[in-house]
């Protein structure tokens, strides 16, 4: 069954720092999105993509976030300068063209010390 | 604004108790309801996408129902493997790329 892949599994960084969150969607999927979940909070959505350009981005998704399909198969998130509150685990999730599901990845958990 | 309650937070079955897992949304346009199981430290695991109210949806010992204004997650005779966070999300929204909005589960235990 085709899976959406996401590296790292496990982040930690300094506070301060740049990261980058790559995943890898499913092949023939079109849509694109970031999600992320502070522990014992829910799924938030960060942002969706399509056609190359940002569709949609939450209040979370500020000038400190980005988002970039570097290729025909990457996805990335980059966080320009990480605060301690940006810990949380991070999901990629891709659909389809009739949106019957959105298939997420298993998620990098982010670290920030 | 579009919003997603779930009931209860957490639930304690004995394996073989069966149940129901309770999802009432406000969404303006719904365009699809949908059902994850979500493991400690993974992903959502897609489970069900429901679109009208009186839809039904069945995978194993589970059941998904849509009325107007709420979703039900039956589970029949559970096993301790069926143990998880069960998330109900909206979609919302006319854009082709639209977001889904997730509720904060209910964690589901199941003893054996």
């Amino acid at each position: 069954e085709p899976e959406v892949t996401q590296t790292p599994s496990h982040q930690v960084t300094q506070m301060g720092q740049e990261v980058i969150l790559r995943c890898v969607p499913i092949s023939n999927h079109l849509y694109f999105y970031w999600y992320r979940q502070i522990l014992g909070q829910k799924v938030e959505f960060l942002v969706s993509f399509y056609n190359n350009e940002i569709s949609e981005k939450s209040e979370i998704f500020d000038d400190q976030f980005s988002v970039e399909r570097p290729d025909g198969s990457n996805f990335t998130l980059k966080i320009r300068s990480t605060k301690l509150e940006d810990s949380a685990m991070y999901f990629c999730a891709s659909s389809s063209r009739d949106n019957y599901g959105y298939t997420f990845g298993s998620g990098t958990r982010l670290t920030v010390v | 604004e579009d919003q997603v309650t779930q009931s209860p937070e957490a639930l304690r079955l004995q394996e073989g108790e069966s149940s129901s897992l309770n999802c009432s949304y406000t969404v303006s346009g719904l365009r699809g309801l949908f059902w994850y199981r979500q493991d400690p430290g993974k992903g959502p695991e897609f489970l069900f996408t429901l679109y009208s109210a009186g839809e039904e949806k069945e995978k194993e010992r589970l059941k998904a129902t849509l009325t107007k204004k709420e979703s039900f997650l039956h589970i029949t005779a559970p096993k301790p493997e069926d143990s998880a966070t069960y998330l109900c999300a909206v979609r919302a929204g006319y854009s082709s790329a639209s977001k889904i909005i997730f509720g904060s589960g209910t964690r589901l235990s199941i003893r054996p």
